[in-house]
């Protein structure tokens, strides 16, 4: 059964820095691209880019290129979100997707998410 | 790059069917396939039509999707709606590397 489980919600303080994760299993994590999407309290889904562990080949969304770094351990099967300063502006809840195998980009299989809140 | 545009909510009873629209804003809508995920509340999405008008196996076939040159849009049909179908559908697709979500559509079954 595919799997993609998140670590658990976070509270942090503006300018801190963070990193998430989302570790696959079920499927060969090296072979399948793991995107990441945000969503905002009450709002929809944005696309925040995406990762292919095998070679850690990353693509951006230009809304995020240099807002967030994406990774990958294909070690541990575990793909990575982070931020190095962040802002009340990225509490949001996260979610990793897995990339279907086709030519069609979507996602076939969803993470729980991740609730990450920034206050002062 | 494009945007894709659905209403902000719909509602109809159950029984009954109710079809949400995704407009492409530029580029036509039968250049990249579109999909549509369906968001419960408190959950995380799910697939319920990938390539247009394919349904991933578990997704009952009152889902159905389709796609209209002439509108440029997109569009998800469920029938015979139960009340386990209240949820927000999003629409998505892609241009060369950035994939494009649209604002989704709450679905109201009362």
């Amino acid at each position: 059964e595919v799997q993609l489980v998140q670590s658990g919600a976070e509270v942090k303080k503006p300018g801190e820095s963070l990193k998430i994760s989302c570790k696959g299993s079920g499927y060969s994590f090296t072979s399948y691209w793991i995107g990441w999407v945000r969503q905002m309290p009450g709002k929809g889904l944005e696309w925040m880019g995406i990762i292919y562990p095998g070679d850690s080949d990353t693509r951006y969304s230009p809304s995020f290129q240099g807002q967030v770094t994406i990774s990958a351990d294909k070690s541990i099967s575990t793909a990575y979100l982070q931020w190095s300063s962040l802002k009340a502006s990225d509490t949001a809840m996260y979610y990793c997707a897995r990339r279907s195998s086709g030519w069609t980009p979507y996602f076939d299989y969803w993470g729980q998410g991740t609730l990450v809140t920034v206050s002062s | 790059n494009f945007m894709l545009t659905q209403p902000h909510s719909v509602s109809e009873s159950p029984g009954k069917t109710v079809t949400i629209s995704c407009t492409r804003s530029s580029g036509s809508i039968a250049s990249n396939y579109v999909q549509w995920y369906q968001q419960r509340p408190g959950s995380a999405p799910t697939t319920v039509i990938y390539e247009d008008n394919q349904r991933p196996s578990g997704v009952p076939d009152r889902f159905s999707g389709s796609i209209d040159s002439s509108s440029n849009s997109a569009s998800l049909t469920i029938s015979g709606l139960k009340t386990e179908d209240e949820a927000d559908y999003y629409c998505q697709s892609y241009d060369s590397s950035n994939w494009v979500f649209g604002g989704g559509t709450k679905l109201t079954v009362l």
